[in-house]
Order: structure tokens, then sequence, then C-alpha cells
């Protein structure tokens, strides 16, 4: 199956610090990935849609100032959470779309990152 | 707006054992696809089972297989000769089929406990 990377799996910061994380489709192409949210024990929360080559769309609540999101290559959409708090905290996840054809339903999902903001 | 129900939060089986697994949608589109996906302790997010929403024929997978029921839009997956691996979160979800790069709707989860 296709194989989607996501970097880094966990990262601990300060608060007010800025915080990236990347997601690779490493053999398939992606004009469209998602970012989301998890919280222990409850289900992914969908925080915005990430289109290559031009703006996230952003679910409601969803602080797209706090939350940038970039998606520059059919290959890497990049989050970063800035000014994090520690109400930042959490499991953030993303997954990806084949392009074109190669898209048979299924969403391919990165292995997640754990964000600690202390 | 399309919704995807779990209604069990948790459940439990014994190795061996059979158990399923319950989720109801709802949308009014007829050209859709089901999933469930597992997330184990690793939260690594994998594809258990897929179904297309106009095939008529059950998906299965091995030890896994569902009861679509489209008129009634339910989606259960049932498990059969349950192993310890198989504890994990399951979730439900939808997608639209028309247009490309519709998002996936999720239920709520299911906690899976395999007892030995």
């Amino acid at each position: 199956g296709a194989v989607v990377s996501q970097h880094p799996s966990w990262v601990i910061c300060k608060s007010g610090t800025s915080v990236k994380i990347e997601c690779r489709s490493l053999d398939f192409q992606a004009t469209t990935m998602f970012w989301y949210r998890q919280f222990p024990k409850q289900s992914l929360m969908l925080m915005a849609t990430s289109n290559e080559g031009s703006k996230a769309t952003y679910e409601q609540g969803v602080e797209k100032d706090k939350f940038l999101i970039n998606h520059a290559s059919l290959t890497l959409s990049t989050l970063t959470v800035t000014s994090a708090h520690p109400e930042d905290s959490s499991f953030y996840i993303c997954s990806a779309i084949p392009s074109g054809s190669r898209d048979t339903g299924e969403l391919f999902f990165g292995e997640g990152s754990r964000l600690t903001v202390l | 707006a399309q919704t995807v129900t779990q209604s069990q939060p948790e459940m439990s089986v014994q190795e061996a054992e059979t158990v399923t697994l319950s989720c109801t949608y709802d949308t009014s589109e007829s050209d859709y696809y089901l999933f469930w996906y597992k997330q184990p302790p690793s939260r690594q997010m994998i594809l258990v089972i897929r179904q297309e929403a106009y095939k008529q024929q059950n998906a299965t997978e091995n030890r896994f297989s569902v009861n679509f029921q489209k008129a009634a839009k339910s989606f259960s997956l049932k498990i059969s000769d349950s192993q310890l691996g198989d504890a994990a979160m399951y979730f439900c979800a939808y997608r639209r089929r028309v247009e490309y790069g519709n998002k996936l709707v999720f239920g709520a989860g299911t906690i899976l406990r395999v007892k030995s």
C-alpha cells in the first residue's frame, strides 16, 4: 500500500515557540492531504484540508493563524503550530489521498506526531 | 451533512470468539465508500476493510467481514476468531465517492478489549 511518513513522531517544546510537523507521501502524489487532531480515547477531529498550491480549508473553530498549513508540493504538507501553549498539546495525524486515478477511496495515514507543550 | 454513529464506546471479547461492532451512518448520497479503521496503541491508523456502496456483496478480509445494509444505513464489522492483537480502537468512516478530495467522516470509535 501507499506510504505516508510524518515527522517528528514526538516533540516537546516550550510555551510560546512554534513547531513544524511534516507529512510526506513517499510513493505517490497527493493533491489533497488532511490534518487531524486526536485527544486520548477520542475520535480524529479534522482540522483542515490541505490542497497543493492553494490555501488550506479550515474546519469551523480551528484558528488558521494558530495552525498554519502549507502544501507546497505534491508530496509534502506541513502543519506549523505557532506560539504553542499547553492546550495545544495533542496527537496530530495527517492523511493523504493519491491523486487522480490512483484514488481508490482509501486515505493513507501518517504515523502521527505527539506534541507536548511545557 | 453526513454523520457516522458508533453506539458502543467499549466492547470485550474472549480470545477465539466472535465480536460485532456496530456502525450506522446518515447520508443523502447514493455513491460512497465505507471503511473500518483500526488504531492500536501505537496510534497508527490501519485500514481493516472497505466497502463500496454500489456493491451489494459484503466485503471480507480474512477474519474480518462486514454486514452492509444500505437501506438501513448500517455497516457492522464482525471479527471472527478474535486474537489478542485485535485489541485496539476501531473507527467506522464514510467518504463520498463523487468528486475528488472528499474527506473521511469518522465515528466516535469503539475500544475493543480481547481477553485471554
